[in-house]
């Protein structure tokens, strides 16, 4: 049973330039969460989506990143312009969703640098 | 947003050594959750904890839900070196966001 998948692992970007990073939760996992760690921090919550919904983006900044989970294919994370701030561990969890059992999994992560 | 603080930032401690560490939150939490983080890797879940008070254990690991619901507690006997990472709590209301807390960085000495 695979767990979290995301890629790529690792992704170089000029400043400017798009960067796409996908995740496929778990399989039975229809939640999934995307957070960003920065060098010696702990993750910050960006959003959180359900298939073809965005449940709560709270997280995310207002430009530049946007975040989808189509019915079908992986969820994608999305950063446009990317600048140097934007480098960074971005994870991807998932879990089931039911309230009473939404432990979450997590993907190895993509390390974003922007050159 | 929420804050959680993890205690202490960072431990060195010899092999086969006991490790306590602690999380507290501003707020009140209903699911407490405990990661450990390899160099390079996504967090690992190690334990959950749903109810006020229940005390968890995985192997060598216990963690602990504090009465308060604004705390919890994982301990590790024993120490290994493989037991070297980033140990992270995460704490959760009602619906599915959790937040993370700063991380406590475990050194075992051989």
């Amino acid at each position: 049973n695979a767990g979290v998948m995301q890629n790529p692992r690792h992704l170089v970007r000029r400043r400017g330039q798009e960067a796409r990073l996908r995740c496929s939760p778990m399989k039975g996992h229809s939640h999934v969460y995307w957070y960003r760690q920065l060098p010696e921090e702990g993750l910050k919550f960006m959003v959180y989506l359900q298939k073809e919904n965005i449940i709560d983006e709270s997280g995310m900044p207002k430009e530049r990143f946007s975040a989808e989970f189509p019915k079908e294919g992986p969820s994608i994370l999305r950063i446009q312009q990317v600048v140097r701030g934007d480098s960074a561990a971005y994870f991807c969890a998932s879990s089931p969703g039911w309230v009473s059992y939404n432990e979450q999994f997590f993907g190895p992560g993509t390390r974003l640098t922007v050159l | 947003g929420q804050q959680l603080n993890q205690n202490p930032q960072s431990m060195f401690i010899q092999e086969g050594e006991d490790v306590s560490m602690n999380c507290t939150s501003s707020s009140i939490f209903n699911t407490w959750l405990w990661y450990k983080q390899d160099p390079g890797e996504g967090p690992v879940l190690l334990i959950a904890l749903y109810k006020a008070g229940e005390l968890t254990s995985n192997g060598r690991l216990t963690a602990q839900f504090g009465i308060t619901r604004k705390d919890s507690f994982l301990n590790i006997s024993a120490s290994i070196p493989s037991d070297v990472g980033i140990y992270f709590c995460a704490g959760a209301n009602t619906g599915n966001q959790f937040y993370f807390g700063t991380g406590t960085s475990l050194t075992v000495i051989p």
